[in-house]
């Protein structure tokens, strides 16, 4: 299978600061890549979806001014958590897909706590 | 809207033991349905899917049938291993992409020697 790498895999931060998580591709291209959180004993939630070189399509309930989704080429995509505070500590995973209507390939996850 | 349920874990099992992860979904339409697994320290992978009504998804010694009558998926294993012990997630697509999953809260499987 493709690997999808996210890094870091777990980040602490202060309240009010910014974070920067990267998810790549390493091995193929990934038109389309999608971002999840996971609230303890929660399912996975989307939270957007990003097609290279275009803007990310949000889902319901998500601020996209405050979850930044880049998708600037076609082995990275990145999602900035911009003036984080002590709610927004979840787990976070990414998924990347080569097309449409082919799998999607999971990274590690991201453990972000704000303190 | 759409949603998918599974059982609550986490689960204990002894080697060999016989293995049920339950799974139930309520969907519009007969959408394809997944199993992922999640070892420690790892990402999501597919274990397996069914694409229709009465498919049966096999991998690695475990089977999941769709069943639409039930709106069912369960997940067995007729003989585990320690190797197993792994988190279990059910999904379904919702649309469009195979990354468009609606997921399972997760069943925490620990396979003892």
């Amino acid at each position: 299978g493709a690997v999808v790498s996210q890094h870091p895999s777990r980040v602490i931060c202060k309240s009010g600061t910014s974070v920067k998580i990267e998810c790549r591709s390493l091995d193929f291209q990934a038109t389309t890549m999608f971002w999840y959180r996971q609230f303890p004993k929660q399912s996975l939630m989307l939270m957007a979806t990003s097609n290279e070189g275009s803007k990310a399509t949000y889902e319901q309930g998500v601020e996209k001014d405050k979850f930044l989704i880049n998708h600037a080429s076609l082995t990275l995509s990145t999602l900035t958590v911009t003036s984080a505070h002590p709610e927004d500590s979840s787990f976070y995973i990414c998924s990347a897909s080569r097309g449409q209507d082919t799998e999607a390939f999971f990274g590690q996850g991201t453990r972000l706590t704000v303190v | 809207g759409d949603s998918v349920t599974q059982m609550e874990g986490p689960v204990t099992l002894s080697e060999e033991a016989f293995l049920t992860i339950n799974c139930t979904y309520t969907a519009t339409g007969y959408p394809s349905l997944f199993w992922y697994v999640q070892y420690p320290g790892e990402g999501l992978q597919l274990l397996l899917k069914a694409t229709k009504a009465d498919d049966k998804g096999s991998n690695k010694g475990f089977e999941a049938t769709y069943r639409k009558e039930t709106t069912s998926f369960h997940l067995e294993k007729g003989s585990v291993q320690v190797s197993d012990s792994a988190v279990y997630f059910c999904a379904l697509i919702r649309g469009g992409s195979q990354g468009n999953l609606i997921f399972g809260k997760g069943t925490k499987l620990s396979v003892k020697p």
